[in-house]
């Protein structure tokens, strides 16, 4: 079965400072897709980037950009110049790109608290 | 355009009672995804239904949950019997199809209580 941890449950950074959230994942699959969510107080979760197991490329969106390992199946997001609205709990997930399998397979998540 | 939304946002309920979480997806989008979201954990996967029928109903935790989606559209969860531990928010999630190239796109939630 696939798994993703996050060991960070609470990280904070200096407003418009660089921060990096870790994740590592387990899985025998080949391909598959990884993504960082972020959840405000207003429960709704929102894509913040994705990455496919097949690009070797590291996926980037605006102040958003992941660092892939897939040898060592490591994830981390980097967010840079932190803004206050970045404030959140952000998960680390995994989605099969395999068979029927269609389901999101997420972390515990890290909270994040933006310093003004 | 109009997002996923769930209905009630909150719910408080006594142990023991009968309990219905709707969802309402997205126009158009024919997969639909449940998950519950326990007191600081990730959401995990209860079922996904493709259309009518329920594609994978393998995160479902015992017989008391059960979920419907007769249209191909709103869909509800329904708990049966509710249990101190079933409180938790419960998410919905609807994609254009289903595959993991389809993103899945979430509702506020429904925060279930039971006292």
């Amino acid at each position: 079965a696939q798994t993703v941890t996050q060991s960070q449950p609470e990280m904070s950074v200096q407003e418009a400072e660089t921060v990096t959230l870790s994740c590592t994942y387990d899985t025998s699959e080949s391909d598959y897709y990884l993504f960082w969510y972020k959840q405000p107080p207003s429960r709704q979760m929102i894509l913040v980037i994705r990455q496919e197991a097949y690009k070797q490329q590291n996926a980037t969106e605006n102040r958003f950009s992941v660092n892939f390992q897939k040898a060592a199946k490591s994830f981390s997001l980097k967010i840079s110049d932190s803004q206050l609205g970045d404030a959140a709990m952000y998960f680390c997930a995994y989605r099969s790109a395999l068979g029927r399998d269609d389901k999101i397979i997420f972390g515990k998540g890290t909270r994040l608290h933006i310093l003004p | 355009g109009a997002g996923v939304s769930q209905t009630p946002s909150n719910k408080v309920t006594e142990k023991g009672k009968y309990v219905e979480l709707r969802c309402d997806p997205i126009s158009g989008h024919t997969a639909l995804y449940w998950y519950r979201q326990s007191l600081g954990q990730g959401p995990e996967f209860l079922i996904y239904f493709q259309g009518t029928g329920a594609a994978d109903d393998s995160g479902l935790p015992n017989d008391r949950f059960f979920a419907v989606r007769p249209e191909g559209s709103v869909s509800t969860l329904k708990i049966q019997r509710t249990e101190r531990g079933d409180s938790a928010v419960y998410l919905c999630a609807s994609s254009l199809s289903r595959g993991p190239y389809n993103e899945q796109f979430f509702g506020p939630g429904t925060r279930l209580t039971v006292l």
